[in-house]
């Protein structure tokens, strides 16, 4: 079990670009979470799935934002039209039915310049 | 709606001393509750959890937390530091089983040797 993995970790990218993120899950665990966290806050939460099915987004997820979780395994994130204020960390965290508990990747750093 | 406030932005304790972050946490019904750390560079790890039973749970690294309802509270302790344990710690809810988390903004921690 190699645990959470996020690719990129950092990303740098002028304003109005798309950039794409992906979260590989602990194999097994059928949740997956995406959170982002600002400077000096804890991580919101964006949307969740069980398999491949999105069950719930945030208000905080503007229709600039998409999240799929194809086969119900590895997840993308997409930000359209990148703004200065979406620069943050973004979060990707799985758990199994079965243990009330959230496993974390390190996260994707993301600059909008 | 569910929140959680850590009221102490920053805490520096010497090493050997005790430690005790505040968690209060808003929500009609028990919750899940959490503590999470974070190191600069990585990701979130959990140190210990409750949702029934004894309200004094025990985690890793040494750490303990309890419970209080009448106080709506869920404070983290150590009863001696090490100079390892400085991170940023951050207390968490869940309004049910494997739902989202909503966290506090966080506690830094720093330890003066």
């Amino acid at each position: 079990d190699t645990g959470v993995s996020q690719n990129p970790r950092h990303k740098i990218t002028k304003r109005g670009q798309n950039v794409t993120f992906r979260c590989d899950p602990i194999s097994e665990h059928n949740r997956l979470y995406w959170y982002r966290q600002t400077l000096g806050q804890g991580p919101e939460f964006l949307t969740y799935f069980q398999n491949e099915a999105q069950l719930e987004k945030s208000r905080l997820l503007s229709d600039r934002f998409s999240a799929e979780r194809p086969k119900g395994s590895f997840s993308t994130l997409e930000i359209q039209r990148t703004e200065q204020g979406d620069s943050a960390m973004y979060l990707c965290a799985s758990s199994d039915p079965q243990v009330n508990e959230q496993f974390f990747g390190p996260g994707t750093r993301l600059t909008v310049l | 709606a569910q929140s959680v406030t850590q009221p102490d932005i920053h805490i520096t304790v010497s090493e050997g001393a005790s430690l005790e972050l505040r968690c209060n946490y808003s929500y009609g019904a028990t919750p899940y509750l959490f503590w999470y750390v974070q190191s600069p560079g990585q990701g979130l790890q959990l140190l210990l959890k409750y949702f029934s039973g004894d309200t004094l749970v025990q985690g890793i690294k040494g750490f303990e937390a309890e419970f209080k309802r009448s106080q709506s509270s869920f404070n983290l302790r150590k009863p001696s530091v090490h100079w390892s344990d400085a991170a940023e710690y951050f207390c968490a809810v869940g309004t049910s089983y494997g739902n989202k988390l909503v966290f506090g903004a966080g506690t830094i921690l720093r330890v003066k040797s």
